[in-house]
């Protein structure tokens, strides 16, 4: 059965430092979303991305973010200088024209920031 | 503005026993609504969705949940709890984008654990 999958699985990091986190969406997928979860709290919403470029944002989402498909596989999501504030777990999910409301989801990057 | 209400953040059972995760929610329009399961160290699956057909949804592992409109309810139930049930159960509400796509709005979610 196609799945998103993610890596890395786990990522530490310095503040300060940039990270990308990559996500590999299902192959005939057009719509793609960023999640985030501190520990402990509930999923939040990012950004979703459509037709090479973010659809929407949340007001999490700053300009410390950014997100691209540089191919026609992957998708990313990079944190420039990355904040303590910015550890957490990061979901990808996409979604394909035959269902319109179900979000697969990845299985999640952790990321760590010292 | 849509926005969705676990009212447990914890519920245990012993095994064999039901189970009941509660979820209020709000919308300004007719809502989908989906229950996700996240197992430790694990992606979020998807365990069923209601998007407007029958009131009564039935997922995977036993699990169902039923649409209450009167009362902006779409709470969770098994009959019989299994070990493998433990786990993080979230609620969620669909929000409309200006797409016409939709981004999930998450519950904060209930930690279910089953005793033996």
């Amino acid at each position: 059965e196609p799945e998103v999958t993610q890596t890395p699985s786990h990522q530490v990091t310095q503040m300060g430092q940039e990270v990308i986190l990559r996500c590999v969406p299902i192959s005939n997928h057009l719509y793609f979303y960023w999640y985030r979860q501190i520990l402990g709290q509930k999923v939040e919403f990012l950004v979703s991305f459509y037709n090479n470029e973010i659809s929407e944002k949340s007001e999490i989402f700053d300009d410390q973010f950014s997100v691209e498909r540089p191919d026609g596989s992957n998708f990313t999501l990079k944190i420039r200088s990355t904040k303590l504030e910015d550890s957490a777990m990061y979901f990808c999910a996409s979604i394909g024209t035959g269902s319109y409301n179900e979000q697969f989801f990845g299985p999640g990057t952790r990321l760590t920031v010292l | 503005a849509q926005s969705v209400t676990q009212l447990d953040s914890h519920v245990s059972v012993s095994e064999g026993t039901p189970v009941l995760l509660r979820c209020n929610y709000s919308s300004s329009y007719s809502p989908s609504l989906f229950w996700y399961v996240q197992h430790p160290n694990k992606g979020l699956q998807l365990l069923l969705k209601y998007t407007s057909a029958a009131t009564l949804v039935k997922g995977i592992n036993g699990f169902e949940a039923e649409f209450k409109k009167s009362e902006t309810s779409f709470h969770l139930t098994k009959p019989s709890a299994h070990m493998s049930d433990a786990a993080e159960y979230f609620c969620v509400v669909s929000t409309l984008q200006d797409t016409g796509r939709r981004a999930l709005t998450f519950g904060s979610g209930t930690r279910l654990q089953v005793q033996p």
